[in-house]
This record gives structure tokens, sequence and C-alpha cells, in this order.
């Protein structure tokens, strides 16, 4: 079964600042990645598909890279409301254990 | 608008059963694959199960396989996740989510399940 890892797992960062997370899969798995942001007491929330395309309303400052086993996800210029935790996704099935994402 | 309400779930103890169902509104149910994702107490997410728009085709992950069933009514617009050997480590809430291209598009707002003595 292929697996995810995170890195970092958590990260605390100032607003404004430019956050990357890495995903990386233990086999290829060409783009069939994406990534959720999930706010803490709320429901997960699509950002990413197919590793490097944005969801429709989410906000230009994220974005995503990568494919065969190294991908990333990157927020331009952190704000406040970006505290949350960002979870990676082999397609439909295998999560990262996820990357917790605070305000310095 | 797309709505899933989760229903079902509640305590139960181990070695017991529970059927989660996922009414589906505001798409054309049977065009979408679902899954089933849930989340223990302070821990990430863990897919479950997905199963094909017309339900022919399911998937599972190992620590549920032989013990879930996921299964879908298309003339009802429902999802179900039958849950049978329940375990404590299954404790979680558990999503229904509808599936675009093998992306989780839409969320549920979850339902807890609780295995206890």
């Amino acid at each position: 079964d292929i697996q995810l890892t995170q890195s970092p797992s958590s990260l605390s960062a100032s607003i404004g600042d430019r956050v990357t997370i890495t995903c990386r899969a233990s086999q290829g798995i060409s783009n069939y990645l994406a990534w959720y942001q999930q706010k803490p007491g709320k429901v997960p929330k699509l950002l990413i598909y197919a590793a490097s395309t944005l969801q429709s309303g989410v906000p230009s400052r994220f974005s995503g890279s990568g494919s065969g086993t190294d991908f990333t996800l990157t927020i331009s210029s952190l704000q406040a409301e970006d505290v949350a935790t960002y979870y990676c996704q082999k397609s439909g099935f295998t999560f990262g254990p996820g990357t917790k994402v605070e305000i310095k | 608008e797309v709505q899933l309400l989760e229903s079902g779930g509640g305590m139960v103890q181990p070695g017991g059963s529970l059927r989660l169902s996922c009414a589906a509104s505001g798409y054309t149910f049977s065009r979408s694959a679902m899954s089933w994702v849930r989340q223990a107490p302070g821990k990430g997410l863990e897919w479950v199960s997905s199963i094909s728009g017309s339900g022919g085709s399911t998937y599972y992950a190992d620590s549920v396989k032989g013990r879930f069933t996921n299964s879908r009514d298309n003339s009802k617009n429902t999802l179900y996740l039958q849950m049978n050997s329940l375990r404590a480590e299954d404790t979680a809430v558990y999503f229904c989510v509808k599936q675009l291209s093998l992306v989780g598009d839409y969320w549920g707002q979850g339902i807890r399940v609780t295995v206890s003595p």
C-alpha cells in the first residue's frame, strides 16, 4: 500500500510569510494528489487536486506542485484565517498525517 | 446546493454493529462516487471506504476490510456504511464525502461513533 508522509508535522509562521508543506509518497502516484484544509472544529475543505489545480473559490495564495513522489503545498502570504491542519491525500484513498499551521 | 447529512451514529459496545446513513441532495447522486472518511478524537483523517456511482465497485481500508460494508441506494439518494464487529479503535467522527474525479469536493458535517463497554 502507498504511504504518505508530510513535513513538517507542525509549523509556526508570521502573517505574510511564505509557507511550504511537503508530502512524500512511498511510490510514484503521478499527479494523483489532493490537499485539504481543516480548520479547528470544522469539516475538511478541498484546496487543490491533481497536484496543482486550485479548487474553485480557493484563494490564489494557495498553490500546489509536484509529481511522482514529491509534492508541495505553498501558501504565498500566510493569513490569520489560514490557521488549520493541512492534509495531503493520494486521490481517493490514503491521507498523510497532517501539518498543523499556527501563527507566530 | 449540495447537502450531505449523516445519521445513525451513537455509542455501541465492542463487538456490536451500527449502520450509518448519508442522505444526499442537490446533485445527481448516481453520477458520483462516494467515500467514508473518519477522524478519531484528536487524530488525523483516515480514508475508510469508497463506492462507485453505480455501487458496483467498492474499496476498503485494510483496517475495516471484512467488517464494514459500503453500499448505496441510488433510488433513495442514500449512502450506507454497515459496521460490524466494532472495536474501540473504530471510535471516530465519520464523514460522508462526495467524490469528484477521486477527490472529496463536498463533505457532510460528520457523525460520531463511540465504541465503549
